[in-house]
């Protein structure tokens, strides 16, 4: 079983929409939680940290429910520029800060 | 922002040669880095943990004498792919941390043909 799933999609939006989509991790003592975006061809970047309480930012809000072990990310009043790889990615515990589990990634397509 | 530097941003080498790729993190020293592969529409999977001073550590299932890596300097960490084959095409990227937030090099696209 992988350490980190997600659905890969795509989904496709419509501009001005809203998508959610979740990722499930099997670690339940998992520390930290983190949703980074990849462009083709690109390195990832950080999206936003996943906190306990959940968090938002501009239009983009991620949720954590460890009972059932999941993440969330919702992006609203989608732009074209969202279209991209979310990758859902995880600490596991004991292991050195850096060293991420990363979710194969859902597609976002954004269209007009 | 902290930022880590990898180079060369893509390569094609043929069978059976190496190749060396770079990782320098470039404002801030970092003692551990961590060297990912990427194939197509697949996840970013880690292959090791590259730790200034001292042996890497490799994840299972990764070839340490085919994939050699040196951290000789709290900025640098070199990955060689040795005796490349065509099935080690692939997407090789490192990141750095600073403790707070990873931050990843811009990727290697390695062909071999």
């Amino acid at each position: 079983r992988k350490e980190v799933e997600q659905d890969p999609g795509p989904f496709n939006v419509p501009e001005g929409a809203t998508v959610a989509f979740n990722c499930t991790y099997s670690n339940s003592a998992s520390q930290s939680f983190f949703w980074y975006r990849q462009d083709c061809r690109k390195e990832p970047k950080l999206l936003m940290s996943v906190y306990s309480s959940g968090n938002e930012d501009g239009r983009f809000t991620a949720q954590l429910n460890r009972a059932s072990q999941y993440i969330s990310l919702l992006i609203r009043d989608s732009k074209l520029s969202d279209s991209a790889t979310y990758l859902c990615v995880v600490n596991l515990p004991l292991d050195s800060w850096g060293k991420l589990q990363f979710g194969a990634g859902t597609q976002v397509v954004v269209t007009p | 922002g902290a930022v880590v530097s990898q180079h060369p941003s893509w390569v094609i080498c043929k069978s059976g040669t190496s190749v060396k790729i770079e990782c320098r993190s470039l404002d801030f020293q970092a003692t551990t880095m961590f060297w990912y592969r990427q194939f197509p529409k697949q996840s970013l999977m880690l292959m090791a943990t590259s730790n200034e001073g001292s042996k890497a550590t490799y994840e299972q299932g990764v070839e340490k004498d085919k994939f050699l890596i040196n951290h000789a300097s709290l900025t640098l960490s070199t990955l060689t792919v040795t005796s490349a084959h065509p099935e080690d095409s692939s997407f090789y990227i490192c990141s750095a941390s600073t403790g707070t937030e990873a931050f990843f090099g811009q990727g290697t696209r390695l062909t071999v043909v």
